[in-house]
Protein backbone atom coordinates (compact mmCIF):
# COMPACT_ATOMS: atom_id res chain seq x y z
CA UNK A 1 0.00 0.00 0.00
CA UNK A 2 1.25 3.64 0.08
CA UNK A 3 3.26 5.47 2.38
CA UNK A 4 5.10 8.35 2.97
CA UNK A 5 7.73 8.44 5.41
CA UNK A 6 10.56 10.54 7.53
CA UNK A 7 13.65 8.57 8.20
CA UNK A 8 14.54 10.89 11.23
CA UNK A 9 12.51 11.82 13.53
CA UNK A 10 14.27 14.92 15.06
CA UNK A 11 17.15 16.41 13.16
CA UNK A 12 19.60 19.18 15.57
CA UNK A 13 21.36 21.84 13.93
CA UNK A 14 23.66 24.72 14.65
CA UNK A 15 22.45 27.95 13.23
CA UNK A 16 24.09 28.96 9.78
CA UNK A 17 24.58 24.78 8.79
CA UNK A 18 22.90 22.95 5.89
CA UNK A 19 20.06 21.54 7.08
CA UNK A 20 18.92 17.89 4.86
CA UNK A 21 15.25 16.45 5.67
CA UNK A 22 14.64 12.56 4.13
CA UNK A 23 11.34 11.44 3.41
CA UNK A 24 11.09 7.74 1.28
CA UNK A 25 7.59 7.28 -0.46
CA UNK A 26 6.37 4.07 -1.87
CA UNK A 27 4.00 4.64 -4.87
CA UNK A 28 5.69 5.13 -7.64
CA UNK A 29 2.94 6.22 -9.57
CA UNK A 30 2.73 9.43 -7.38
CA UNK A 31 3.50 12.50 -9.09
CA UNK A 32 3.56 15.64 -7.46
CA UNK A 33 5.06 15.75 -3.93
CA UNK A 34 5.25 18.44 -1.66
CA UNK A 35 7.21 19.69 1.52
CA UNK A 36 5.25 21.63 4.39
CA UNK A 37 6.23 23.62 7.34
CA UNK A 38 4.41 23.45 10.95
CA UNK A 39 5.42 25.22 13.49
CA UNK A 40 4.15 25.46 17.39
CA UNK A 41 0.45 26.40 17.69
CA UNK A 42 -0.30 26.60 13.50
CA UNK A 43 -1.09 24.54 10.94
CA UNK A 44 1.57 23.28 8.05
CA UNK A 45 2.50 25.65 5.63
CA UNK A 46 3.60 25.41 1.94
CA UNK A 47 7.07 25.66 1.33
CA UNK A 48 7.95 23.77 -2.17
CA UNK A 49 6.56 21.42 -4.16
CA UNK A 50 8.17 19.43 -7.37
CA UNK A 51 6.63 16.89 -10.45
CA UNK A 52 7.57 13.89 -11.28
CA UNK A 53 9.17 15.29 -14.68
CA UNK A 54 11.60 17.14 -12.33
CA UNK A 55 14.40 16.29 -10.25
CA UNK A 56 15.23 19.38 -8.49
CA UNK A 57 13.70 22.25 -7.64
CA UNK A 58 14.65 25.36 -5.91
CA UNK A 59 13.35 28.36 -3.64
CA UNK A 60 14.64 30.89 -1.70
CA UNK A 61 17.20 29.62 0.95
CA UNK A 62 15.19 25.82 0.05
CA UNK A 63 15.83 22.60 -2.65
CA UNK A 64 13.68 19.91 -2.80
CA UNK A 65 15.51 16.78 -4.59
CA UNK A 66 13.51 13.88 -5.84
CA UNK A 67 14.91 10.52 -6.82
CA UNK A 68 11.91 8.37 -8.50
CA UNK A 69 15.03 5.27 -8.28
CA UNK A 70 14.65 5.12 -5.00
CA UNK A 71 11.83 6.65 -4.26
CA UNK A 72 13.55 9.09 -1.98
CA UNK A 73 12.64 12.74 -1.46
CA UNK A 74 14.96 15.62 -0.11
CA UNK A 75 14.41 19.50 1.54
CA UNK A 76 17.61 20.91 1.89
CA UNK A 77 17.77 24.62 4.03
CA UNK A 78 20.49 26.33 3.66
CA UNK A 79 21.93 28.66 5.93
CA UNK A 80 19.51 27.00 8.87
CA UNK A 81 18.25 29.83 11.06
CA UNK A 82 16.50 29.80 14.44
CA UNK A 83 12.70 30.46 12.73
CA UNK A 84 13.54 27.49 10.91
CA UNK A 85 12.84 25.29 14.10
CA UNK A 86 9.39 23.80 13.24
CA UNK A 87 8.24 20.07 12.09
CA UNK A 88 8.63 19.41 8.75
CA UNK A 89 6.40 17.28 6.68
CA UNK A 90 6.56 15.46 2.95
CA UNK A 91 3.46 14.75 1.22
CA UNK A 92 2.54 12.69 -1.71
CA UNK A 93 -0.45 13.66 -3.97
CA UNK A 94 -2.69 11.63 -6.33
CA UNK A 95 -5.46 12.91 -8.10
CA UNK A 96 -9.10 12.25 -6.77
CA UNK A 97 -12.91 13.91 -8.04
CA UNK A 98 -10.56 16.44 -9.25
CA UNK A 99 -8.54 17.72 -6.36
CA UNK A 100 -4.85 16.36 -6.03
CA UNK A 101 -5.13 15.07 -2.20
CA UNK A 102 -1.75 14.73 -0.40
CA UNK A 103 -0.63 11.56 2.00
CA UNK A 104 1.41 12.95 4.76
CA UNK A 105 4.37 11.65 6.31
CA UNK A 106 5.51 11.27 10.34
CA UNK A 107 7.49 14.53 10.28
CA UNK A 108 11.05 15.55 11.21
CA UNK A 109 11.15 17.86 13.96
CA UNK A 110 13.89 20.31 13.13
CA UNK A 111 15.76 21.88 16.02
CA UNK A 112 17.95 25.33 15.44
CA UNK A 113 20.56 26.11 17.92
CA UNK A 114 21.85 29.50 18.13
CA UNK B 1 -2.55 34.43 8.29
CA UNK B 2 -3.10 32.08 6.08
CA UNK B 3 -6.79 32.65 5.02
CA UNK B 4 -8.48 30.04 6.56
CA UNK B 5 -9.99 30.43 9.52
CA UNK B 6 -11.05 28.31 12.48
CA UNK B 7 -13.03 28.54 15.38
CA UNK B 8 -12.79 27.48 18.23
CA UNK B 9 -9.14 27.37 18.88
CA UNK B 10 -9.47 24.82 21.87
CA UNK B 11 -12.02 22.82 22.99
CA UNK B 12 -13.44 20.52 26.13
CA UNK B 13 -16.09 18.10 25.86
CA UNK B 14 -17.67 15.03 27.39
CA UNK B 15 -18.38 11.77 25.33
CA UNK B 16 -21.89 12.66 25.46
CA UNK B 17 -21.56 16.40 24.10
CA UNK B 18 -22.61 17.13 20.85
CA UNK B 19 -20.17 20.21 19.05
CA UNK B 20 -19.52 21.15 15.84
CA UNK B 21 -15.90 23.22 14.34
CA UNK B 22 -16.04 25.48 11.91
CA UNK B 23 -14.01 26.38 9.36
CA UNK B 24 -13.91 29.63 6.77
CA UNK B 25 -11.95 29.80 3.77
CA UNK B 26 -11.36 33.48 2.45
CA UNK B 27 -9.16 32.17 -0.87
CA UNK B 28 -11.51 31.96 -3.54
CA UNK B 29 -10.85 27.86 -3.25
CA UNK B 30 -13.44 25.27 -4.47
CA UNK B 31 -12.14 22.36 -2.08
CA UNK B 32 -12.07 21.77 1.41
CA UNK B 33 -10.15 19.31 3.99
CA UNK B 34 -10.69 17.85 7.27
CA UNK B 35 -7.64 16.60 8.53
CA UNK B 36 -6.79 15.08 12.21
CA UNK B 37 -3.35 15.51 13.62
CA UNK B 38 -2.35 13.49 17.01
CA UNK B 39 0.72 13.30 18.52
CA UNK B 40 3.24 11.10 17.03
CA UNK B 41 1.25 10.26 14.09
CA UNK B 42 1.06 11.35 10.81
CA UNK B 43 -1.84 13.89 9.27
CA UNK B 44 -4.82 11.44 8.62
CA UNK B 45 -7.13 12.57 5.54
CA UNK B 46 -10.76 12.62 7.29
CA UNK B 47 -12.90 13.93 4.44
CA UNK B 48 -12.15 15.55 1.34
CA UNK B 49 -14.96 18.09 -0.27
CA UNK B 50 -14.68 19.10 -3.55
CA UNK B 51 -17.03 22.13 -5.45
CA UNK B 52 -19.29 20.87 -2.55
CA UNK B 53 -19.96 17.40 -2.77
CA UNK B 54 -17.45 15.10 -0.78
CA UNK B 55 -15.34 13.26 -3.07
CA UNK B 56 -13.24 11.44 -0.29
CA UNK B 57 -14.35 9.54 3.30
CA UNK B 58 -11.19 7.84 4.80
CA UNK B 59 -13.75 5.42 6.70
CA UNK B 60 -14.39 7.88 9.77
CA UNK B 61 -16.62 6.96 12.87
CA UNK B 62 -20.51 8.35 12.28
CA UNK B 63 -19.89 10.39 15.31
CA UNK B 64 -17.92 12.85 12.97
CA UNK B 65 -20.24 14.37 10.70
CA UNK B 66 -19.15 16.99 8.53
CA UNK B 67 -20.98 19.66 6.61
CA UNK B 68 -20.37 21.95 3.45
CA UNK B 69 -22.99 24.64 3.09
CA UNK B 70 -21.22 26.13 0.19
CA UNK B 71 -17.59 26.34 -1.09
CA UNK B 72 -16.15 28.85 1.80
CA UNK B 73 -17.68 27.28 4.68
CA UNK B 74 -16.96 23.53 6.38
CA UNK B 75 -18.16 22.27 9.56
CA UNK B 76 -17.19 18.88 11.24
CA UNK B 77 -20.45 17.56 14.03
CA UNK B 78 -19.06 15.75 16.74
CA UNK B 79 -20.99 13.80 18.95
CA UNK B 80 -20.60 10.70 21.26
CA UNK B 81 -16.88 11.03 20.91
CA UNK B 82 -14.42 8.66 22.51
CA UNK B 83 -11.30 10.13 24.52
CA UNK B 84 -9.06 8.71 21.76
CA UNK B 85 -10.67 11.49 18.97
CA UNK B 86 -9.01 14.25 21.41
CA UNK B 87 -6.51 15.51 18.82
CA UNK B 88 -5.75 18.80 16.62
CA UNK B 89 -8.26 19.08 14.09
CA UNK B 90 -6.87 20.88 10.52
CA UNK B 91 -9.25 22.52 8.19
CA UNK B 92 -7.26 23.09 5.02
CA UNK B 93 -8.78 24.45 1.52
CA UNK B 94 -7.57 24.38 -2.07
CA UNK B 95 -8.16 25.40 -5.44
CA UNK B 96 -9.05 22.15 -7.05
CA UNK B 97 -7.75 21.59 -11.19
CA UNK B 98 -4.88 23.88 -10.34
CA UNK B 99 -1.60 22.40 -11.63
CA UNK B 100 -0.17 22.91 -8.31
CA UNK B 101 -2.66 22.12 -6.51
CA UNK B 102 -1.11 23.24 -2.44
CA UNK B 103 -3.00 23.05 0.52
CA UNK B 104 -3.50 26.36 3.03
CA UNK B 105 -4.32 25.19 6.59
CA UNK B 106 -5.76 26.91 9.57
CA UNK B 107 -4.35 26.99 12.48
CA UNK B 108 -6.50 24.14 13.45
CA UNK B 109 -9.19 23.15 16.49
CA UNK B 110 -7.70 21.57 19.77
CA UNK B 111 -9.77 19.02 20.78
CA UNK B 112 -9.87 17.17 24.62
CA UNK B 113 -12.60 14.59 24.73
CA UNK B 114 -13.15 14.03 28.76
Amino acid sequence: GESVGLHLPTLSVQEGDNSIINCAYSNSASDYFIWYKQESGKGPQFIIDIRSNMDKRQGQRVTVLLNKTVKHLSLQIAATQPGDSAVYFCAESRAAGGSYIPTFGRGTSLIVHP
Amino acid sequence: ETGVTQTPRHLVMGMTNKKSLKCEQHLGHNAMYWYKQSAKKPLELMFVYSLEERVENNSVPSRFSPECPNSSHLFLHLHTLQPEDSALYLCASSLSGATNEKLFFGSGTQLSVL
